[in-house]
């Protein structure tokens, strides 16, 4: 089984709406969860740690349901400039200082 | 400007013939790392250094060899590469303890023949 799953899309959407990804994870010791934005032939970027508690940046919200192990990324308001790979992340186990990475969620806004 | 840098940004080459990949950055990150991307698989953890002359291996690190001389050096060797070894690389440097948040580099991209 995979450290992290992710839908792998794509998920194509209009200007305007609101488009939600989820992340699975395996191992429930992990210790910390990110979500990163790949654009095409570009290296990734991190686009906001997730929090126990969720978090926003702007049009941006992300939570961790550590009983369900999941992660989520809610995007409002979807720009043509969201179009992008979205990339899970789970620091691994505990003692260890491994990154796992999903293999992406690919989001297309269109105009 | 803070930075990862790799060099070369492409290579092609042939089964056997040993190359080294270059990395560098200038944020005085202990925390180095390199990663392989291949189209289904994601990123894919080759090795990682949490300093100076400390490194281990990361999920994927056969037919792989690195080095941690220098704080800022983090280089990545194939000593004889194979063509399953053709793939997206990035480099990436990070604080201890913000692992989790790195700076990748732009990526080599490695075509073995």
């Amino acid at each position: 089984r995979k450290e992290v799953e992710q839908d792998p899309g794509p998920f194509n959407v209009p200007e305007g709406a609101t488009v939600a990804f989820n992340c699975t994870y395996s191992n429930s010791a992990s210790q910390s969860f990110f979500w990163y934005r790949q654009d095409c032939r570009k290296e990734p970027k991190l686009l906001m740690s997730v929090y126990s508690s969720g978090n926003e940046d702007g049009r941006f919200t992300a939570q961790l349901n550590r009983a369900s192990q999941y992660i989520s990324l809610l995007i409002r308001d979807s720009k043509l400039s969201d179009s992008a790979t979205y990339l899970c992340v789970v620091h691994g186990k505990t003692g260890a200082n491994n990154l796992f990475f999903g293999t992406g969620t690919r989001l297309t806004v269109i105009p | 400007e803070a930075q990862v840098t790799q060099n070369p940004r492409y290579l092609i080459t042939v089964t056997g013939k040993k190359l080294t990949v270059t990395c560098s950055q200038n944020m005085n990150h202990e925390y180095m790392s390199w990663y392989r991307q291949d189209p289904g698989l994601g990123l894919r953890q080759i090795y990682y250094s949490m300093n100076v002359e400390v490194t281990d291996k990361g999920d994927v690190p056969e037919g792989y060899k690195v080095s941690r001389k220098e704080k800022r050096n983090f280089p990545l060797i194939l000593e004889s590469p194979s063509p399953n070894q053709t793939s997206l690389y990035f480099c990436a440097s990070s604080q201890i303890g913000l692992e989790g948040s790195q700076f990748f580099g732009p990526g080599t991209r490695l075509t073995v023949l």
